[in-house]
């Protein structure tokens, strides 16, 4: 069955970096689109970017523009989405989200809590 | 981009209707037939219910229905059970292959 796994929590300080993977499994990653979607604790969600792992080509909101690097390993079937320059308003549960087209999502991953504190 | 305007609660009983505005511009919403809406029960990764404006993926229940007019998609729950009880959002292609999100709405069967 489709499966997207993604990396574990992790807490980084101001103006670190954070790189979250998610593996895809049960179809073939070149074939549909990642998006990057994420939420901070008891608010809405907010759509960052996406990828088409064919190609490497990405997309994203000009809010991350300059921060955030999307990255895929074809032969492990992983997606990397590295955001740098972390501030506190970036704590957040981090989703990977596959699609067809990067128009909509029908497979999530977990989520990942990435904490920026001091 | 603004994120699209979605109300920020609706109720209703088992059985009745409900109807989820999602409110955006001639840039967004009212200029491309790609709306989608997620349902997220709480601590859980959001579920596609409905894909450009009107599709519904299998295994989506026929009670899920979205429409559009104009700079205002809507989606619509027939038939309320308990299980709708979560947050839904809207979600719209916005040009420049950038997309956003609705605030969201909290769904509360009564």
């Amino acid at each position: 069955q489709v499966q997207l796994v993604q990396s574990g929590a992790e807490v980084k300080k101001p103006g670190a970096s954070m790189k979250v993977s998610c593996k895809a499994s049960g179809y073939s990653l070149t074939n549909y689109y990642i998006n990057w979607v994420r939420q901070a604790t008891g608010q809405g969600l907010e759509w960052m970017g996406w990828m088409n792992p064919k190609n490497g080509n990405t997309g994203f909101t000009q809010k991350f523009q300059g921060r955030v690097t999307m990255t895929r390993n074809t032969s492990i079937s992983t997606v990397y989405m590295e955001l740098s320059s972390l501030k506190s308003e970036d704590t957040a549960v981090y989703y990977c989200a596959r699609g067809p087209t990067s128009n909509w999502y029908d497979y999530w991953g977990q989520g990942t809590l990435v904490i920026v504190s001091s | 981009q603004s994120a699209l305007t979605q109300p920020r609660s609706v109720s209703g009983s088992p059985g009745q209707s409900v109807t989820i505005s999602c409110t955006g511009t001639s840039s967004d919403v009212g200029g491309y037939t790609y709306v989608s809406w997620y349902q997220q029960h709480p601590g859980k990764a959001p579920k596609l219910m409905i894909y450009d404006v009107t599709k519904r993926p299998s295994g989506v229940p026929g009670r899920f229905s979205g429409s559009k007019s104009g700079i205002t998609a809507s989606l619509t729950i027939s038939g309320l059970q308990a299980d709708d009880e979560a947050d839904y959002y809207c979600c719209s292609y916005a040009g420049s292959y950038t997309y956003v999100f609705g605030t969201g709405t909290k769904v509360t069967v009564l």
